[in-house]
């Protein structure tokens, strides 16, 4: 059971425009919100985060929404640049509950930023 | 320079064989944490560990092991009752509970699997 849902598997933005990668989840328990970004072959790594207390967070061009009602956030890249491709995963934590403090991914969006 | 070490990086395994993913972090991390991603699907929890000595089952436990003896050392075994091995296996960590950052976890590069 997918708990959280990130429906779009690919994105392609042309370089200079804004990405906008979206994120679903299920569970009210989560409480803390993370963006992680991959390269094939390699590890995610930490890109930027949110807690549930706070519907928004930026660091440089990258800024976070979180809509806590419609249990959605989202991550706008602006602007965007060719070394942005990667694979993009949203991930959820309840905080401490259940599974300690591990991390539910999504599936991941495939971005394209294209010259 | 502080990281997470993980090998292999590729393994290859014949059915019927255990094999042994090796990781190792120097963050002085508490926590440490078992993934697994396929093509095309997101990461998928295997084990954690909050403690020295202690260790839980995440969603997909089955036909894996895990020991934690040591703080900086968390070694996952696939066995031979794991029906689909071949994927790509991340070990990740993160500061104990409570701490400030204890939900960003940080990941090692990965070891690929593949069985014969």
């Amino acid at each position: 059971d997918q708990q959280v849902k990130q429906n779009s598997p690919s994105l392609s933005v042309q370089e200079g425009r804004i990405s906008i990668l979206n994120c679903d989840y299920t569970n009210s328990m989560f409480d803390y919100f993370l963006w992680y970004k991959k390269y094939p072959a390699e590890g995610p790594t930490f890109l930027i985060s949110i807690s549930s207390i706070k519907d928004k967070n930026e660091d440089g061009r990258f800024t976070v929404f979180l809509n806590k009602s419609a249990k959605h956030l989202s991550l706008h890249i602006v602007p965007s640049q060719p070394g942005d491709s990667a694979v993009y995963f949203c991930a959820a934590s309840g905080g401490g509950t259940n599974s300690g403090y591990a991390l539910n991914f999504g599936k991941g969006t495939s971005l394209l930023v294209t010259p | 320079d502080g990281g997470i070490t993980q090998s292999p990086k590729y393994l290859f395994r014949k059915e019927g064989q255990n094999v042994t993913l090796s990781c190792e972090q120097n963050l002085n991390h508490d926590a440490m944490y078992w993934y697994r991603q396929d093509p095309g699907q997101g990461l998928r929890l295997i084990y954690y560990s909050q403690i020295v000595n202690d260790f839980q089952k995440g969603d997909i436990a089955e036909g894996y092991s895990v020991s934690r003896e040591k703080k900086e050392s968390f070694p996952l075994t696939v066995t031979s009752a794991q029906k689909n091995p071949t994927a790509f296996y991340l070990c990740a960590s993160s500061i104990g509970p409570g701490a400030y950052g204890a939900n960003v976890l940080t990941f090692g590069a990965g070891s690929r699997l593949t069985v014969l």
